[in-house]
């Protein structure tokens, strides 16, 4: 059974703490999308990749976040220094190329920021 | 900017047909509708999709106007398992792939 994967589940931090968020993609799978959820403003697009290479990332606040995908089965995203803003469920979806374009999505990583 | 609008919630009774409406009034000849669903805090589940015509799989039937202006996602036999949030979602050209925007989404709770 083919899913999306996230690490942590659960991460509660300090503000100003890195924090480093993980996905694997379903295999085969060559875009990577990042997402956040909040109750104000549901599910935000932050940034995508495809066979590796950032696409689109003008979703995210370029100065503490960054997204990287090291290889084909790890994405990451990265808070430096993080915020009480920042808390959230951030969420990695995956897609294969062709067939019906739909996204899969992991269970998400809850932050908090303290 | 979101491309759909949905009534923020919605109830149905078990075993009854669900009927979500969507208006997606802006949508462009080529973008697909999409509806997801999401459980408690679960990632968002795909359900169905659609260009122009009527859909049906084994979970919804989707109902396109003739003009595209607006969707209606049915589940024809509810259950308290189908309790959740629904999003109407435009596919869109992004930079390189398509990607989704999603509305704010209707709370479905089905009673029994």
């Amino acid at each position: 059974d083919a899913r999306v994967t996230q690490t942590p589940r659960h991460k509660v931090t300090e503000m100003g703490q890195e924090v480093t968020m993980r996905c694997q993609p379903i295999l085969g799978h060559n875009t990577v999308f990042w997402y956040r959820q909040t109750m104000m403003q549901g599910l935000e697009l932050l940034a995508y990749f495809r066979n590796r290479a950032p696409l689109d990332d003008s979703g995210m606040p370029k100065d503490r976040f960054s997204a990287e995908m090291p290889d084909a089965t790890l994405a990451t995203l990265k808070i430096q220094p993080s915020e009480p803003r920042d808390s959230a469920v951030y969420f990695c979806a995956s897609l294969a190329s062709g067939g019906t374009n739909e996204q899969f999505f992991g269970p998400g990583t809850r932050l908090t920021v303290l | 900017d979101a491309k759909t609008t949905q009534p923020p919630s919605m109830d149905c009774a078990e075993g009854r047909a669900a009927n979500l409406p969507c208006n997606h009034s802006t949508i462009s000849g080529n973008e697909y509708v999409y509806w997801y669903r999401q459980i408690h805090s679960q990632g968002p589940q795909y359900i169905i999709h659609g260009l122009k015509n009527n859909e049906t799989n084994e979970m919804a039937s989707l109902i396109i106007t003739e003009d595209r202006k607006s969707s209606t996602l049915i589940l024809p036999h509810a259950t308290l398992r189908d309790t959740a949030v629904y999003y109407c979602i435009v596919r869109v050209a992004g930079s390189g792939t398509y990607k989704y925007i999603f509305g704010t989404g209707t709370r479905l709770k089905v009673l029994a």
